[in-house]
């Protein structure tokens, strides 16, 4: 099993509330992964980060912000949610050996959110 | 053209049946190849890594060519609880990111 949490599981909110979805790896992996997916559909990448203090913005256009201050943590924040933001958010890590077999990405259960 | 596409499902099999899934990369400079497996609603899981040479776990075979840019999963003798969506996932060299495919649903029906 992954070693890779994430909190809450389950989120309905109100429109406008400021949320921080937690993720954390014990797994000392360098490089995290914040991924969005509604039901039935793909995965799209919204933001990464190689390690301590870096963050990159995914494939796909996202008003969620992400800190890595710690190497276990990879908190995403949502400053005033609305309704179009709820979806399932998906944290992910990974080795990033380079060589192919090693660099298996591990996901936590995800976070459900409902912004109402 | 998307860069990892798969079969488009869904696929409806019996039980026992051997299904076959298709994928294709575009990035010739891809390094690592894997089979992720989603059920309905939950995260997905590692079902297993494609090596060069081909690979096998139990029922299930993957196969890679590097030449066609191709890579396949067969599953023999289905079950019910294989119902799910599999994935086909790319990965280039150290620093790039994972590029998954749209996934193929798979049912297993009795």
């Amino acid at each position: 099993e992954a070693d890779i949490y994430q909190t809450p599981r389950y989120l309905v909110i109100g429109t406008g509330k400021k949320i921080t979805l937690e993720c954390s790896q014990t797994m000392g992996h360098d490089k995290m992964y914040w991924y969005q997916q509604d039901p039935g559909m793909e995965l799209h990448l919204i933001h990464y980060s190689y390690g301590v203090n870096s963050t990159e913005k995914g494939d796909l256009s996202s008003e969620s912000t992400v800190s890595r201050i710690r190497t276990e943590h990879f908190p995403l924040t949502l400053e005033s949610a609305r309704p179009s933001h709820t979806s399932q958010y998906l944290c992910a890590s990974s080795e990033d050996w380079g060589s192919g077999r090693t660099d298996t990405q591990y996901f936590g259960p995800g976070t459900r959110l409902t912004v109402l | 053209r998307k860069e990892v596409e798969q079969d488009p499902g869904p696929f409806n099999v019996p039980e026992g049946a051997t299904v076959a899934f298709n994928c294709t990369y575009s990035n010739s400079a891809s390094q690592s190849f894997f089979w992720y497996r989603q059920d309905c609603r939950k995260e997905p899981k590692l079902l297993m890594s494609v090596y060069s040479s081909g690979n096998e776990d139990g029922r299930f075979t993957a196969q890679l060519n590097r030449a066609s840019q191709y890579i396949s999963l067969l599953i023999r003798d289905s079950k019910l609880s294989d119902s799910a969506t599999y994935l086909c996932v790319v990965k280039g060299n150290y620093g790039q990111n994972f590029v998954f495919g749209p996934g193929t649903r798979l049912s297993v029906l009795p």
